[in-house]
């Protein structure tokens, strides 16, 4: 089925401990981006990324990093994991162009221990 | 710059009542919105979208929304709600049809009583 596909679904890091969450989608969509999910405070933008070679930051982008080599593959990466860290993440695609919305991925629970 | 405000954190209706959501936006531009429901430790799902055609816009499972361009809102409705309905619902506000960001509201989780 097409889609974004997210791995791992869950994952326990200890502090300082360095991991990537991976992101995959077969929709050939120029617009990929990384959200944090945390309890009341909806979802804010991490990193994202217009195209091939092209990254940005978001509202909440120290501790991450993110390439995009393909246009399927958006990974983030933790580069020491922090408590701070402890999140659920989405990663979302779109068309550049077009009024859709986003197509998210199944999120990865992620603690920081 | 976008921005968008979910009004009320928290609601609670009955069973076969009237749902309201509320969500006021701010945009520099003509905006896309969307609101996205997520039920409990899933992902999340598009509802509906306002795309500069209609005002009133139906979407799945019977929501509708209508933007209001001069109160700047664009509130979720449903006229009954059912005990499936019970989840987490985000407003989102994309500044044009090419804006590589979208932006959250903070959300509203929805409890509905038997």
């Amino acid at each position: 089925n097409a889609g974004v596909t997210q791995t791992p679904k869950f994952q326990v890091l200890k502090t300082g401990q360095s991991m990537t969450l991976q992101c995959a989608q077969d929709m050939n969509h120029e617009y990929m981006s990384w959200y944090r999910q945390d309890p009341g405070m909806g979802l804010r933008l991490i990193h994202y990324s217009v195209g091939a070679g092209i990254t940005d930051q978001g509202e909440v982008p120290n501790g991450y990093n993110v390439s995009r080599s393909t246009t399927e593959d958006f990974p983030l990466r933790l580069l020491s994991a922090a408590p701070s860290q402890t999140s659920v993440y989405f990663c979302a695609s779109s068309p550049r162009q077009g009024n859709d919305g986003y197509t998210f991925g199944s999120g990865t629970r992620l603690t920081v221990v | 710059a976008q921005s968008v405000t979910q009004l009320d954190s928290h609601v609670s209706v009955s069973e076969g009542t009237p749902v309201l959501l509320r969500c006021n936006y701010s945009s520099s531009y003509s905006p896309s919105l969307f609101w996205y429901v997520q039920h409990p430790n899933k992902g999340l799902q598009l509802l509906l979208k306002y795309t500069s055609a209609a005002t009133l816009v139906k979407g799945i499972n019977g929501f509708e929304a209508e933007f209001k361009k001069s109160e700047t809102s664009f509130h979720l409705t449903k006229p009954s709600a059912h005990m499936s309905d019970a989840a987490e619902y985000f407003c989102v506000v994309r500044g044009d049809s090419s804006a590589s960001k979208i932006i959250f509201g903070s959300g509203t989780r929805l409890s509905i009583r038997p």
